[in-house]
């Protein structure tokens, strides 16, 4: 069952510009982590952030959380090519009294830095 | 750094054929995981693992089973290979994030393997 949504599917922007990237989620949740897939490799943890959390920042990374409206944004700040790559965020299902060890990932946004 | 080391890259199986996929981590992570990846569908959880012996079906594990015999070690098995099982799949692992508030264990970061790719003809 998909959690969260990535929004938009794909981003084109100049290099050096900034890159916002959206996930919208259905459910309460523990944590929410970003990741990074280079095209035919696995995926890369970017930055994960705790439903107490608001924001979160790591290097050209910045990641908000809004749990009033289910949403998280994940802002790529002075963009390079080597940024091209598909975005996924990951949710954390919350459920109460009971252990929870998956993930469940977005569709993805696909971003693409032209040089 | 964390290792997760899947198998095969590329592989290419025949329609009722028997597949093994294998992965294995180099941390000492209680949980692992298998995912798909399909273009659309993104990734899907098939089964995962937080300990030796255990297993938990995810969202999709219809024509699938896992094995998790050493802790580092976790196979996925296609008991009988079929073409909608063309697909990428994904093996990751990961500790345990500590507590919620709730005291419900969390999910920590995941580790992924770098993919193995299944063509079945």
């Amino acid at each position: 069952s998909q959690q969260g949504e990535e929004d938009p599917q794909a981003l084109s922007i100049q290099e050096g510009e900034n890159a916002t990237m959206n996930c919208s989620y259905k459910t309460s949740i523990n944590n929410l982590q970003w990741y990074r897939q280079n095209s035919g490799r696995g995926l890369v943890h970017l930055i994960l952030i705790r439903s107490n959390e608001r924001e979160k920042h790591s290097g050209r990374l910045r990641v908000t959380l809004d749990t009033s409206k289910k949403s998280s944004s994940l802002l790529i700040t002075a963009s390079r090519a080597a940024d091209t790559a598909s975005y996924f965020c990951a949710t954390d299902r919350s459920y109460s009294g009971a252990g929870s060890y998956q993930l469940t990932f977005g569709k993805g946004t696909k971003l693409s830095v032209i040089p | 750094d964390v290792k997760v080391t899947q198998s095969s890259r590329y592989l290419v199986k025949r329609t009722g054929e028997k597949v093994f996929l294998e992965c294995v981590q180099d941390m000492d992570h209680e949980n692992m995981f298998w995912y798909r990846q399909d273009p659309g569908l993104g990734l899907r959880l098939i089964y995962f693992s937080y300990d030796v012996k255990m297993k938990e079906k995810g969202d999709i594990p219809e024509g699938y089973s896992v094995s998790r015999e050493k802790k580092e070690r976790f196979s996925l098995i296609l008991e009988s290979a079929s073409t909608n099982q063309t697909s990428m799949y994904l093996c990751a692992s990961s500790l345990e994030g500590g507590f919620s508030e709730r005291d419900s264990v969390v999910s920590g970061e995941l580790f992924f393997g770098e993919g193995s790719r299944l063509t079945v003809l």
